[in-house]
């Protein structure tokens, strides 16, 4: 089953407009990270997040995670066009049994339209 | 420095057939990942290698194999294709498992 689940699925905003994404987990997490991904091309790495941060920033991305509650955010501000793509959270599900490793879980992406 | 990449980049099979996907990492990445991505299920974790060892598996059947060679390069190869297995397969690759990955363009399957 997914480790995070992005919301909304679908959002649609004009150009210069503020971008919110929300993504809930169910586990334990080391980090989160968010990527995008243009239509039918690889993943790119936007941010990570570590589990005992709270906010951290990059250029018009500003990333937020509240643990007690399971959940982050990514802003994007000031959209552009060029913005236009699916955005993804990922965490690395801590390992369940002695042993074990992490691995990446990703959500289903929310999909963002930037109208220009 | 290059980025990851994987060949071929498009591929069309038919149902019984095998097939063998190829990627290479970012120069000093010894983690590399496999994903597949279809429209329905989003992006499912297929397989992680770190050094040569398989250190996670994802829930699919065991017709979806891989392996990772000396020079980080790895291979997947899925047997006995089915309608179900079209989709995006997409490799990443990291220096650590599950830190910042970088992924490859993606080879886009497609099982007639």
């Amino acid at each position: 089953s997914q480790q995070g689940e992005e919301d909304p699925q679908a959002l649609s905003i004009q150009e210069g407009e503020n971008a919110t994404m929300n993504c809930s987990y169910k586990t334990s997490i080391n980090n989160l990270q968010w990527y995008r991904q243009n239509s039918g091309r690889g993943l790119v790495h936007l941010i990570l997040i570590r589990s005992n941060e709270r906010e951290k920033h990059s250029g018009r991305l500003r990333v937020t995670l509240d643990t007690s509650k399971k959940s982050s955010s990514l802003l994007i501000t000031a959209s552009r066009a060029a913005d236009t793509a699916s955005y993804f959270c990922a965490t690395d599900s801590r390992p369940q049994t002695q042993g074990g490793s992490e691995k990446l879980v990703f959500g289903k992406g929310t999909k963002l339209t930037v109208n220009p | 420095k290059a980025g990851v990449t994987q060949t071929p980049r498009y591929l069309i099979k038919t149902r019984g057939q095998q097939v063998t996907l190829s990627c290479s990492p970012i120069s000093g990445h010894r983690s590399v990942s496999w994903y597949q991505q279809t429209p329905g299920q989003g992006l499912q974790f297929l397989f992680e290698y770190f050094s040569e060892t398989q250190r996670n598996k994802g829930n699919f059947p065991g017709r979806f194999s891989g392996r990772q060679f000396s020079n980080s390069r790895s291979e997947m190869n899925v047997s006995t294709l089915e309608l179900g297995d079209s989709a995006l397969y997409l490799c990443a690759s990291s220096f650590y498992p599950a830190s910042e990955q970088y992924f490859g363009p993606g080879t886009r399957l497609t099982v007639t």
